[in-house]
């Protein structure tokens, strides 16, 4: 089992639209969590941090379950310059070593 | 924001010859630094975590006669691959954390660099 899965996508959306994605973690001690945005062929930047208890940035809402050990990302009102990778990544306390998720590819189309 | 920069941002190379990467903090010390690898259509993978001034730890599968690290000041950290092969073609990038980063602190990355070994 992968430490950090996450569906492939791609999510298919339309301009304007909602668009919602989780990820799964098999370590239960892991310590903290981050959505992370790679468009093609460029290193990823981080979007936003996750906080147990959820957290907004403008149109991106993230949750943490920590009982079921996943953690969604939605997006709201999507805009064309969504259209990206978006990486679940998973920080463990030893080493403070980050563990990536697939990514979920999102295509928000006119 | 904290800057990372990476140079080459891509190289061709010839099988069995070496190559230099290098990853520098531009505006901060970072006393950790970590390398990536990321194939196409797959996700990074953490080849080493690299701590200033001393030995990498690399990860379970990752040669460290092969991938040479060095960590020689909180600002520059390189990555050697040494006698290239086609195989390790690869998108390669690095990232850096503060001094007083913790569990929750994140990491900036550098822009990567491609490695195309002919």
């Amino acid at each position: 089992r992968k430490e950090v899965e996450q569906d492939p996508g791609p999510f298919n959306v339309p301009e304007g639209a909602t668009v919602a994605f989780n990820c799964t973690y098999s370590n239960s001690a892991s310590q903290s969590f981050f959505w992370y945005r790679q468009d093609c062929r460029k290193e990823p930047k981080l979007l936003m941090s996750v906080y147990s208890s959820g957290n907004e940035d403008g149109r991106f809402t993230a949750q943490l379950n920590r009982a079921s050990q996943y953690i969604s990302l939605l997006i709201r009102d999507s805009k064309l310059s969504d259209s990206a990778t978006y990486l679940c990544v998973v920080g463990q306390a030893a080493g403070n070593k980050l563990t990536f998720g697939g990514g979920t590819r999102v295509l928000v189309k006119p | 924001g904290a800057v990372v920069s990476q140079h080459p941002s891509r190289v061709i190379c010839k099988s069995g010859t070496s190559v230099k990467i290098e990853c520098r903090s531009l505006d901060f010390q970072a006393t950790t630094m970590f390398w990536y690898r990321q194939f196409p259509k797959k996700s990074l993978m953490l080849m080493a975590t690299s701590n200033e001034g001393s030995k990498a730890t690399y990860e379970q599968g990752v040669e460290k006669d092969k991938f040479l690290i060095n960590h020689a000041s909180l600002t520059l950290s390189t990555l050697t691959v040494t006698s290239a092969h086609p195989e390790d073609s690869s998108f390669y990038i690095c990232s850096a954390r503060t001094s007083s980063g913790t569990a929750q602190e994140t990491q900036y990355f550098g822009p990567g660099t491609r490695l195309l070994v002919l």
